[in-house]
């Protein structure tokens, strides 16, 4: 089955600064790459995803990478707020069903 | 539209009891997954049903269970409760625009429970 490595599992950056977080996968079947945002004691959220049609995406100060070659996908957030601090988690899905493999999440944690 | 919405909230059981968790996903969504969340693991995949079948089903034993109504609700059930089955249980619904393809999925605030 699929499996979702990600790194690193904390980390903390200074408000304003730039965070990349990355995963790799194992599964080369696998076509959709989301990222949720779990802040504490609420739901997970999409912040943004990525199909293996696509190299890269952009959403403001989010963007995600894919390399499939690699089976490696990145998270960059620019000019991180206090409120990007949160749980990060990556997933990879492949089409034809919903069974998601999530990362083992990464604690964002910005430095005012 | 109405979120994804999970009941009870809170669970306290003891060893070898037995709990059922229910899910109503967003209107018009028919595919509905259950993950387990626990510190130490991320979320983990429970099983996924879709228009009332099981398509899916994740690595975990044959005490947990679940079943997908035709208004799409979703139950899982675990039995025979032991102390490390304590954890936030979160349901995702999405909608499958196209067949086959994978989308965005909408969680529940979960179940918390606790297995004493």
């Amino acid at each position: 089955g699929e499996n979702v490595e990600q790194h690193p599992s904390t980390l903390s950056v200074q408000e304003g600064d730039s965070a990349v977080i990355k995963c790799t996968y194992s599964d080369s079947a696998s076509n959709y790459f989301p990222w949720y945002k779990q802040e504490l004691g609420k739901r997970p959220q999409l912040i943004i995803d990525i199909r293996s049609n696509v190299g890269e995406k952009k959403d403001q100060r989010i963007a995600v990478t894919l390399n499939k070659t690699a089976k490696h996908f990145s998270l960059h957030i620019t000019e991180t707020q206090p409120e990007d601090s949160a749980v990060y988690f990556c997933a990879a899905s492949r089409g034809g069903y919903q069974k998601v493999t999530f990362g083992i999440g990464t604690k964002l944690q910005v430095i005012p | 539209k109405a979120g994804v919405t999970q009941t009870p909230r809170y669970l306290i059981k003891t060893r070898g009891q037995q709990v059922t968790l229910s899910c109503s996903p967003i209107s018009g969504h028919r595919s509905v997954s259950w993950y387990q969340q626990t510190p130490g693991q991320g979320l983990q995949f429970l099983f996924e049903y879709f228009s009332e079948t099981q398509r899916n089903k994740g690595n975990f034993p044959g005490r947990f269970s679940g079943r997908q109504f035709s208004n799409s609700r979703s139950e899982m059930n675990v039995s025979t409760l032991e102390l490390g089955d304590s954890a936030l249980y979160l349901c995702a619904s999405s909608l499958e625009r196209l067949a086959g393809a994978p989308n965005e999925q909408f969680f529940g605030p979960g179940t918390r429970l606790t297995v004493l």
